[in-house]
Parts: C-alpha cells; structure tokens; sequence
C-alpha cells in the first residue's frame, strides 16, 4: 500500500531561520515523490517533483530511499513561504498522487 | 493554456439534500481528472478519479458518486448528503503520463452541511 506521513501539522519558524518539512513515505516499488503547497488564497499548485533534482523558491528536496523520506528544506525562511505544504507519492502507472495529511509553515517576522 | 473551473465557490446545504458539483478543463483532451476532499486535520482525501469518459475509479466507499459525462467535465453528486461530508472540494486533472505528471488544481468549493 501506499502511504505518505507528514508528521508535524504546524511548524512554526523564525524569518531568516532554516526550515525542513518531513515527509516520509511506504511503496514497495520506486516512487515519484512531489512537495505541493497551497499559499492563502490561492489554488493547490507543484512546488517541486524529486525527479527534476530542482530548486524552486529556494527550496530542495532529496529522496533518501534507504529512509523512505523526502524531507524540504530551506535556509533561510522567509514570511511568503507561510503556507500549507503537501508532500506526495506517486507509484508505477497511471495511477493518482497519494497526499499526505499537509504541515502548514508559518514563519514569524 | 489549460484551465480548470469548479462551480460553485461555495455552498450550504441541509442534511439529506441532494449535491451536484461540477468541473470541466479546457485546454486539453482526456485528461485524468480527479476530486479530492480536503478536511481539516485529514488532509487531502482522493475520492474518485477517471482515466476516461465513463471510466470511474472510488477510493473511499461513502454516500458521493462521480461521473464523467463528457471528456472534459466531471460531477461530484450525492442523493442525501450527511454533516460529515462537509469540506473543500477539489478537482484536478493531469496528463496522466509516467514520469514527472502534474496534476493540476481548480479553486475549491467550500460545502457546508448543516
């Protein structure tokens, strides 16, 4: 089965301070592993995907499979990074995105 | 470029009223398209999605239903809806291709069951 688990619901950081979002997930097989956010107001849109190996608002993400996790990462947190991020999974085939439960980020000015 | 409606924005409804939510996609032809269901502390729950016209895939047995009446339009219904299928509803659709598939969402409705 598939499961992805976000373990914290709020994490809240200082502006300037580092930030990580856990995710940890379960496949049997090789996953595609995506981070999702949703900032106030607006829609549900990609953040990033692991297969892209990219930095998007200053944040990365490394799939570490012997951890099963895909944790995201920021040095330095700004105010507009406050939002609700979602990490997800993906498996073999054409099969649809498995979300986590989301942590939402607040960073404090 | 592809675009993705949902209707209506929100939306108060009675114990045992019937529901019809709508989502259509332009832009693009036969997409995957999806509902979700995002509760507060539950995240968000994939309830059904297609690969195609009439091809409907439930992930969580309950009261709602979907179809897919024409290939770019998606319904969420129900025939008598229960407090606890108040949330926000969300459709997305994606290209449904292996490797780095998107899926992309619309704005939400907001249903309110009282």
């Amino acid at each position: 089965a598939q499961r992805v688990t976000q373990p914290e619901k709020l994490l809240s950081v200082f502006k300037g301070a580092p930030v990580e979002l856990k995710c940890n997930y379960s496949y049997s097989g090789s996953p595609e592993l995506f981070w999702y956010v949703q900032y106030s107001r607006q829609r549900l849109q990609l953040l990033l995907r692991h297969i892209s190996r990219e930095s998007i608002k200053g944040f990365t993400a490394d799939l570490n499979k012997g951890e099963t996790s895909f944790h995201l990462k920021k040095p330095f947190a700004q105010e507009e990074d406050s939002a609700m991020y979602y990490c997800a999974l993906r498996g073999s085939g054409n099969t649809p995105l498995v979300f986590g439960k989301g942590t939402r980020l607040s960073v404090i000015a | 470029s592809q675009t993705i409606h949902q209707w209506p924005a929100t939306l108060v409804q009675p114990v045992g009223s019937p529901l019809s939510l709508e989502c259509t996609v332009e832009g693009t032809s036969n997409p995957n398209l999806y509902w979700y269901r995002q509760a507060a502390g539950r995240g968000l729950q994939l309830l059904f999605y297609s690969v195609g016209i009439g091809q409907i895939s439930s992930e969580v047995p309950q009261n709602l239903s979907a179809s897919r009446p024409q290939d770019r339009q998606f319904i969420l219904s129900s025939k008598k809806l229960l407090l606890s299928d108040s949330g926000f509803y969300l459709c997305a659709w994606s290209l449904g291709l292996a490797g780095a598939d998107t899926q992309y969402f619309g704005p939400g409705t907001r249903l309110t069951v009282l």
